[in-house]
């Protein structure tokens, strides 16, 4: 079935790096737009970045460019995002999710992986 | 950037009651709205895209509308499994943004 598994997350130092994967499966992952969404202990949604079907765009948001990169492995079907100079406020449940409509632009997320936590701290 | 406000941002009915949900945007986003719920512990899930439609399995009862920079998400009765969150999305572009969110408590 359509699934999306993030990975890589765990307890950093501030300062440190760590890079969380998404591995897809069940679709045509090069035809989708995929972005990565983080939540804050008890805080709501904040989209962090995104990359187009074919890597050939990225966007981040304010609070992590500069520090997050985000790739893609469309040989491998995963979605990677490179986090670093890691700091206390990115402490947040990171998500993986997949725009709804192939080679869109801009689009609803329909797919959404489970979730991989990251805490920085020392 | 496009800033998205919901209100409220706590919500209590009873089961049956209708909820009516908003959405602002700071800029017109044409029908680039999207609504997701989220119980605790758990990914979003889409409920309603471009304003309006309704995703596939999701229950009749949840409808959207508006256009522009006003927006709402309409539960018309609501069920035990409603009592979640629920979050606005803009896709106008590549890079989205979130509201708030609306907590839907026991009354």
């Amino acid at each position: 079935q359509v699934q999306l598994v993030e990975s890589g997350g765990g307890v950093v130092q501030p300062g440190r790096s760590l890079r969380l994967s998404c591995a897809a499966s069940g679709f045509t992952f090069s035809s989708y737009s995929m972005h990565w969404v983080r939540q804050a202990p008890g805080k709501g949604l904040e989209w962090v970045a995104v990359i187009s079907y074919d890597g050939s765009n990225k966007f981040y948001a304010d609070s992590v460019k500069g520090r997050f990169t985000i790739s893609r492995d469309n040989s491998k079907n995963t979605l990677y995002l490179q986090m670093d100079s890691l700091r206390a406020e990115d402490t947040a449940v990171y998500y993986c999710a997949r725009v709804t409509a192939q080679r869109a632009v801009a689009d609803a997320f329909d797919i959404w992986g489970q979730g991989t936590v990251v805490t920085v701290s020392s | 950037d496009i800033q998205m406000t919901q209100s409220p941002s706590t919500l209590s009915a009873s089961v049956g009651d209708r909820v009516t949900i908003t959405c602002r945007a700071s800029q017109s986003i044409g029908r680039w709205l999207a609504w997701y719920q989220q119980k605790p512990g758990k990914a979003p899930k889409l409920l309603i895209y471009k304003a309006s439609s309704l995703e596939s399995g999701v229950p009749s009862r949840f409808s959207g509308s508006g256009s522009g920079t006003e927006f709402t998400l309409t539960i018309s009765s609501l069920q035990p499994d409603d009592f979640a969150t629920y979050y606005c999305q803009q896709c106008n572009t590549y890079w989205v943004t979130f509201g708030g969110g609306t907590k839907v408590e026991i009354k």
